[in-house]
């Protein structure tokens, strides 16, 4: 099946700082998404990216297909981004939604 | 709009005994998931319906794990007899088609003793 890489693995920011988390991946896809999963383990959908780019707030991602890999952008993080991040990718050849071990930020004050 | 809905939270069972978790999609959901995700580790898909019909269950442990979608609708997970090395959250998500954005209820946390 499909491999994803999620780096760093750990990151630790002061408020205020941004950060760039990277999503590999080791074939085709057609559906890549981001998600936050915060303290008490509520996964959150924060973007639906195969390709190109998008931004909400202080949260943007882009993910270029043919080289198989998507960023996650961070902007004046707040103590409240603090959690995990996975990156989720379905191949084309319809495999599952596979998700990455994560990124687990910690932002402090 | 109401999200997906989970239920019990919390559970705690001694191994050999059986549990069953149930989720309730958000409405109109054709495709309902059950994931695994054990501490530290990112989610497992253990079986995906589409309204309900089984579309992969490849992962799921089918000497204990069992799971059904009645009418295409709520979702019961259920495992009998427990394994310790069944304690995880077990979370349940909903697409409106297989592809799309998919959401998860606040999961079920399973401790095995």
């Amino acid at each position: 099946g499909i491999q994803v890489e999620q780096s760093p693995p750990d990151l630790i920011l002061q408020e205020g700082a941004n950060s760039t988390l990277r999503c590999n991946f080791s074939d085709s896809v057609n559906n890549l998404q981001w998600f936050h999963q915060n303290p008490w383990g509520q996964l959150i959908n924060l973007f639906y990216i195969p390709s190109g780019t998008k931004q909400n707030g202080r949260l943007s991602a882009t993910t270029v297909a043919t080289e198989r890999y998507s960023l996650l952008y961070i902007s004046s993080s707040q103590t409240t981004d603090s959690g995990v991040y996975f990156c989720a990718v379905e191949g084309t050849s319809g495999s599952r939604l596979t998700f990455g071990e994560g990124t687990q930020l910690t932002v402090n004050p | 709009e109401a999200g997906v809905a989970q239920s019990p939270r919390y559970k705690i069972i001694e191994k050999r005994q059986s549990v069953a978790f149930w989720c309730n999609p958000i409405s109109g959901h054709a495709t309902l998931y059950w994931y695994q995700q054990i501490l530290g580790q990112g989610p497992k898909l253990l079986i995906q319906f589409q309204n309900n019909g089984v579309v992969d269950d490849s992962q799921l442990p089918k000497d204990r794990f069992s799971a059904e979608r009645l009418k295409g609708v709520d979702s019961t997970l259920k495992i009998q007899p427990a394994k310790l090395e069944d304690s995880a959250v077990y979370l349940c998500a909903s697409s409106w088609s297989s592809g799309n954005t998919i959401y998860f209820g606040e999961g079920s946390w399973l401790t095995v003793v």
